[in-house]
């Protein structure tokens, strides 16, 4: 069975810099693999903020990126901010029809 | 502005059925396909259900295969999801989410439904 793992949480003081990772226990993910990123504070719908690996969502701020490193896909927030306080969900499509979720990251800042 | 709202939440038995319902607005809704994502109480997402454009092809996750249906309307702009045979484990509030084009991600989503299944 394919699992998506996600770091459980980060701490990252305001105006930081944060790297979340996003793991496949198959392999190695790859573009290929067509990862995007979902912001979900509670109480609200989720966002998505990066779509194919590195493109931002329309509307989100530059300080977040996305990117491959090494064999993980990765969402960089530079200069943190206390809205961006948040749990982050990472999806990769599989093929066939399939697309899975990591487990969420949840990020405070402080 | 484009959105898709649920409804159809409710409190189910074991064993029974439910139908959730999805309506996208402000855009072209034959055009792109609808997803189904699901979280927990207090758990993660998770993927559940995905439907194409045209109504043509339906994948499931392992999880819910041969007890739920997706199927769309483009004459009402509605994606359902049909969820027979609940069990427990399918307490959790639904998400509807457009599934994007070629490019595999899901934008935009809505707020949510709640189903739960108790005794």
């Amino acid at each position: 069975q394919t699992v998506v793992t996600q770091e459980p949480s980060f701490s990252v003081s305001p105006g930081g810099t944060v790297t979340l990772t996003c793991a496949l226990s198959s392999g190695s993910v790859s573009t290929n693999y067509y990862p995007s990123w979902y912001q979900q504070t509670p109480g609200q719908a989720p966002r998505a903020l990066i779509h194919s690996t590195d493109t931002r969502s329309s509307g989100v701020p530059d300080r977040f990126s996305g990117s491959i490193l090494g064999d993980k896909a990765a969402l960089t927030i530079t200069g943190a901010q206390a809205d961006d306080e948040s749990d982050y969900y990472c999806v990769l499509y599989l093929g066939n029809g399939v697309w899975i979720f990591g487990g969420g990251t949840k990020v405070t800042v402080l | 502005q484009v959105q898709v709202v649920e409804s159809g939440g409710a409190v189910v038995q074991p064993g029974r059925s439910l139908r959730l319902s999805c309506a996208g607005s402000g855009y072209s809704f034959s055009g792109y396909g609808m997803h189904w994502v699901r979280q927990a109480p207090g758990k993660g997402m998770e993927w559940v259900a995905v439907i194409t454009h045209d109504g043509s092809r339906q994948y499931y996750a392992d999880s819910v295969k041969g007890r739920f249906i997706i199927s769309k309307d483009n004459s009402k702009n509605t994606t359902y999801l049909q969820m027979n045979s609940l069990r427990l484990e399918d307490t959790a509030v639904y998400y509807c989410a457009r599934w994007y084009g070629s490019t595999y991600w899901f934008d935009p989503w809505g707020q949510g439904t709640l189903v739960m299944v108790s005794s």
